[in-house]
């Protein structure tokens, strides 16, 4: 099965950082891992996306498990800005889960 | 740079007529993936296409749907004889190169009456 599994939601204060997980047992050597997010009505917004080193922009950070069967989007200081649902997905197939979605409190 | 472009952004037919979903791709893109969203739903991947070539159909329904991505001009997801069912968001991506990273479009919303 090639899926991505993440929780469904999660909750986070403003200004906090926020920790998304993502599993992806199943990934190939090959398998770029990447993140997205939506808002409402919105089409995704790429995030960031990485192999097998951790990766940082100027969005978030990417922690990659060393043996890639799982990743973490790290979001440093999470804004009201950045409540969406969060997509961690894999190349082959660009297979999406059914997201995370991140409620930032105020 | 303009983003990914998709037209039109709503689209409204009744049952039995076709619809025509069009993107262009980023400026340098020769990757073009389109996606499926139901409502309250995650994306599902529905075809992978380079210039010319479908490199991964496997998401697209074997019937009534077709992709195109021509030499000259936008990529086409067709949609035959349109059913209710068929009401979603599409949406479009392209990338530089497998595996960079994708950049979505605004999306289609197409409304089956």
């Amino acid at each position: 099965d090639a899926k991505t599994t993440q929780p469904n939601s999660m909750e986070s204060n403003e200004e906090e950082p926020v920790h998304l997980p993502c599993n992806h047992s199943t990934i190939s050597g090959t398998d770029y891992i990447h993140w997205y997010r939506q808002l409402p009505s919105q089409g995704p917004e790429y995030v960031i996306h990485g192999l097998t080193s951790n990766v940082n922009n100027r969005m978030a950070s990417l922690a990659i498990a060393e043996d890639r069967k799982s990743s973490t989007l790290i979001l440093h200081r999470a804004t009201l800005r950045d409540a969406a649902v969060y997509y961690c997905s894999r190349t082959y197939k660009y297979i999406f889960g059914t997201g995370t979605r991140l409620k930032v409190l105020a | 740079n303009a983003g990914v472009m998709q037209n039109p952004r709503h689209l409204v037919r009744r049952r039995g007529q076709e619809a025509r979903l069009r993107c262009s791709p980023m400026k340098g893109h020769s990757h073009v993936y389109w996606y499926r969203q139901l409502p309250e739903e995650g994306l599902k991947f529905m075809v992978y296409l380079q210039k010319e070539n479908i490199i991964d159909e496997s998401g697209m329904p074997k019937e009534r749907f077709s992709a195109e991505f021509p030499k000259e001009g936008p990529s086409i997801l067709r949609i035959q004889q349109v059913v209710r069912g068929d009401s979603a968001a599409y949406f479009c991506a392209s990338s530089p190169a497998s595996g960079r990273g994708e950049y979505f479009g605004p999306g289609t919303r197409l409304l089956v009456l």
